[in-house]
């Protein structure tokens, strides 16, 4: 079964710039989280994704943060316009959703560098 | 606020000798605890969980106690082993939810 897919793996961007994150979850996973680690923390949960619907967003912000799943599969995540910050390893999981298998996978993350 | 905290940045044991990782939460409403382990360049992947209804949960070297009471749990790997030098996420979810709450992170150096 292949896992959480994410890209790019890196991103180095200057300030201001906009910048995109993609995310493909498990095949059949209908839950799909978006974190936030930053160097020596643990993630942070940025948004997450029932199907199509994004039923927590509270911690992302919305200024200069958007996503999208618009077919309930893959994900993406935009930053516009970045702010040094925002340097830090982004982070998309996926679970099943259900009460058995609600645990998650996660990617390998992107690091993003904002200079 | 941090709600799950890991008050050990960094543990260093010998090859072969146990590892003991600590956690403690604030919320006296998470009931259900996970242990991440995360190798550099790669994403956290689930190493053991225990419910709120149990104070030990055993997968093979890997054991994870709850003191409820103490809202503090442990993550005991005997014998500790040089693949298992990682960063271990402590991590807590509330009843019926799916949103976790990480810990910073313990990086466990095993020495050869």
């Amino acid at each position: 079964e292949a896992g959480v897919v994410q890209s790019p793996r890196y991103k180095i961007i200057e300030k201001k710039q906009p910048v995109a994150f993609w995310c493909n979850p498990i095949s059949g996973h209908n839950t799909l989280y978006w974190y936030l680690q930053n160097l020596g923390q643990g993630p942070e949960l940025l948004i997450r994704y029932e199907n199509e619907e994004a039923v927590d967003d509270s911690q992302l912000p919305k200024d200069r943060f958007s996503a999208e799943r618009l077919k309930g599969v893959d994900s993406t995540l935009k930053i516009q316009p970045a702010e040094l910050g925002d340097s830090a390893v982004y982070l998309c999981a996926s679970s099943r959703g259900d009460r058995i298998g609600r645990e998650q996978f996660f990617g390998p993350g992107t690091r993003l560098t904002v200079l | 606020d941090q709600q799950v905290k890991q008050n050990s940045p960094s543990l260093s044991v010998q090859e072969g000798r146990i590892s003991i990782l600590n956690c403690d939460y604030t919320n006296s409403m998470f009931d259900y605890f996970l242990w991440y382990k995360k190798y550099p360049a790669e994403g956290p992947t689930f190493l053991i969980s225990i419910s709120s209804i149990k104070d030990k949960n055993e997968d093979g070297r890997f054991t994870v106690f709850l003191n409820k009471s103490a809202k503090h749990l442990s993550l005991h790997i005997v014998p500790s082993q040089p693949g298992d030098s990682a960063v271990y996420f402590c991590a807590a979810r509330f009843s019926g939810a799916n949103n976790l709450f990480f810990g910073t992170g313990t990086r466990l150096t095993v020495i050869p």
